[in-house]
């Protein structure tokens, strides 16, 4: 079975420019989340889809972060503009059932 | 708002040593669960304890769920290099497969040979 696809591994911008990260999620999973991971903590969600219906984004920044699931697959997250304190590593998840299948990450630096 | 507090926050000990680690809360889970993490990776799912007082044992690591569902530990005998890692519990308070996860901040574990 595939795992969960994340891209980019890894992405360094200049702050107040904007990046995208990608998720595929496990095949038939219809949940979909994106943690951020701040090193030194424990990963934080973002935003929970169920299908390509948001089920909670209260912890999602949403005056610079914006998220989507089209057709309920695929996910992106996008961080516009960025700011230094958004240096984190970016999780995608899905899930069916109650484990949790995480992707590798996208690594994203803020200078 | 739900807090996960795990302890210790790090941990260096020798090959062959036990050890165990803790996760706490305030608040009662309907789930939990315990997570692997290696640099530069996800976390691995190593089990989920539904039931209060429950025992699970996976090879030489024993998750313990406290009888409260409040509180969970995580046991590993005679430790390996390859342990090594940051172990993270996270909790569900939504209950069933649709609630979403609260991560403590990890127990950071090196073992050295």
């Amino acid at each position: 079975e595939a795992g969960v696809a994340q891209s980019p591994r890894y992405k360094i911008i200049e702050k107040r420019q904007s990046v995208a990260f990608w998720c595929n999620p496990i095949s038939g999973h219809a949940t979909l989340y994106w943690y951020q991971q701040i090193l030194g903590q424990g990963p934080k969600l973002l935003i929970q889809f169920q299908n390509n219906g948001v089920v909670d984004d209260s912890q999602l920044p949403k005056d610079r972060f914006s998220a989507e699931r089209l057709k309920g697959v695929d996910s992106t997250l996008k961080i516009q503009p960025a700011k230094l304190e958004d240096s984190a590593v970016y999780l995608c998840a899905s899930s069916e059932g109650y484990g949790y299948t995480f992707g590798s990450g996208t690594r994203l630096t803020v200078v | 708002t739900q807090l996960l507090e795990q302890s210790p926050q790090f941990l260096s000990i020798q090959e062959g040593e036990n050890l165990t680690v803790y996760c706490n809360s305030s608040s009662v889970f309907s789930s939990l669960q315990w997570y692997r993490q290696e640099p530069g990776e996800g976390p691995v799912l190593l089990v989920t304890v539904v039931t209060g007082g429950e025992v699970k044992k996976l090879k030489r690591l024993t998750f313990q769920f406290g009888d409260a569902r409040k509180d969970s530990s995580l046991h590993i005998t005679a430790a390996q290099p390859g342990d090594t890692g940051l172990y993270l519990c996270a909790g569900a308070w939504d209950g069933g497969s649709q609630g979403n996860l609260i991560f403590g901040k990890g127990t950071k574990l090196s073992v050295k040979p």
